[in-house]
């Protein structure tokens, strides 16, 4: 299967600590994207990046947020010092340019 | 300001019933991208349909069938003779080509087809 891949499918982790997500997206699309998507919620954008560059953050993504595409492939977010409020599905997608992206199955956290 | 606009958020009909979910959009862009996601329980978004600004014809596909309306603003989307595996939440949303294709998503309208 050469569709996005999102590792871990599930995470739960106490308040405070620290966690990861991966996204793996379709070979060669240059375009990554994030999205947060809450209970009884459309997902919401967070951050994209062309190639390995970070090209525009929500203000969504506060500076607990970090988000990573080295050398243009896979990207991982990573929330530091978790909240319960950080607690949704979080949503990777890639596009080779154009409007038609690709979503991959989503990383569920919860923070307890 | 872009924005959609889902005002159903829930609905039920009975099986083999007809029903429309409305969606309503607002962008300054003259290109830009409107679609139709399916989040079934699993969570996963299943893509449906994408409709371009400057194409308004409306398209079926199945038992599925999309209106694009830009006088009105509208992409509605209708899915005829109603299965019980239709019953998911339904997202509208909209990319602008000059905001680099990010979507913006309605709430979503949660679709319960009853048996």
């Amino acid at each position: 299967d050469t569709g996005v891949s999102q590792d871990p499918r599930h995470k739960i982790t106490k308040r405070g600590q620290n966690v990861t997500f991966r996204c793996d997206p379709i070979s060669e699309h240059n375009r990554l994207y994030w999205y947060r998507q809450t209970l009884g919620q459309g997902p919401e954008f967070l951050t994209y990046f062309q190639n390995e560059a970070q090209l525009e953050k929500s203000r969504l993504l506060s500076d607990r947020f970090s988000a990573e595409r080295p050398k243009g492939s896979f990207s991982t977010l990573e929330i530091q010092r978790t909240e319960q409020g950080d607690s949704a599905m979080y949503l990777c997608a890639s596009s080779f340019e154009g409007p038609e992206q690709y979503f991959g199955p989503g990383t569920r956290l919860t923070v307890t | 300001a872009q924005k959609v606009t889902q005002a159903q958020t829930e609905i039920s009909v009975v099986e083999k019933e007809d029903v429309t979910l409305d969606c309503v959009y607002e962008t300054r862009d003259t290109t830009y991208y409107l679609f139709w996601y399916k989040q079934p329980p699993s969570g996963e978004l299943v893509f449906l349909i994408r409709r371009n600004s400057f194409d308004e014809q409306n398209e079926i596909s199945g038992r599925y069938s999309w209106n694009f309306q830009k006088s009105t603003s509208s992409f509605n989307f209708t899915i005829t003779a109603s299965q019980v595996v239709d019953s998911a939440v339904y997202f509208c949303a909209l990319s602008e080509e000059k905001r680099d294709d990010k979507i913006i998503f309605g709430k979503g309208t949660r679709l319960h087809i009853l048996p």
